[in-house]
């Protein structure tokens, strides 16, 4: 079974542009999150979709967004670009089932994301 | 926020020894998990914990977890130089009452195995 993917691996942008990162998950997997890991502020949780909506989100400003396509496929976009958005963004599928907490997650490589 | 942080934050052994990774939580958990990144990639699972477990085994890694004391363990038996890489506890998120979506990373040990 292939794993989650991300393209791209690598960007680099300049500030008050905006980019768009795509994920594709494992075969089954209905539920994609996203997180923002720096060195900084760790791994943190921007937002997660399942059957193309968005079931939760975390502590982002609205710059950051998400959607979901019926195949299960997610793209992020983070608009108005800013120093501090430099960062590895991680996307990670599961089945999503309800009735547990903390479903294993498999993540993809992520994209490493410059700004300039 | 953070809910999970492990302790230490750097570790440093030779292969042959065994490396032991700590984790405190903050809230009521359902389940406890351990993940591993090798340098700047994505994370692989390793092992899941329920609360009503106390401990589990998966080849060379042991995970115990105190729900009393709020807190959990990985232990790597008989390291080698490519368990090399930053290990991370991570919790679901009570507070969105019980979907599934996320997790709470600690900010990882990153443990160096020197052949």
């Amino acid at each position: 079974k292939a794993g989650v993917t991300q393209t791209p691996r690598y960007l680099i942008k300049t500030r008050g542009q905006q980019v768009t990162l795509s994920c594709s998950p494992i075969s089954g997997h209905r539920s994609v999150s996203w997180y923002q890991q720096t060195p900084g502020q760790g791994l943190q949780f921007l937002f997660e979709y399942f059957s193309e909506t968005q079931r939760n989100k975390g502590n982002f400003p609205g710059r950051f967004s998400g959607r979901q396509f019926s195949n299960s496929r997610s793209e992020m976009n983070v608009s108005t670009l800013e120093l501090g958005d430099s960062a590895l963004y991680l996307c990670a599928s599961s089945f999503g089932l309800a009735g547990g907490w903390g479903e294993t997650q498999y993540f993809g490589p992520g994209t490493r994301l410059l700004v300039l | 926020s953070q809910q999970g942080e492990e302790d230490p934050q750097a570790l440093s052994i030779q292969e042959g020894e065994n490396a032991t990774m700590n984790c405190s939580y903050k809230t009521s958990i359902n389940n406890l998990q351990w993940y591993r990144q090798n340098s700047g990639r994505g994370l692989v699972h390793l092992i899941l914990i329920r609360s009503n477990e106390r401990e589990k085994h998966s080849g060379r890694l042991r995970v115990t977890l105190d729900t009393s004391k709020k807190s959990s363990s990985l232990l790597i038996t008989a390291s080698r130089a490519a368990d090399t890489a930053s290990y991370f506890c991570a919790t679901g998120d009570m507070n969105y009452g019980g979907s599934q979506g996320n997790l709470i990373f600690g900010k990882g040990t990153k443990l160096s195995v020197k052949p």
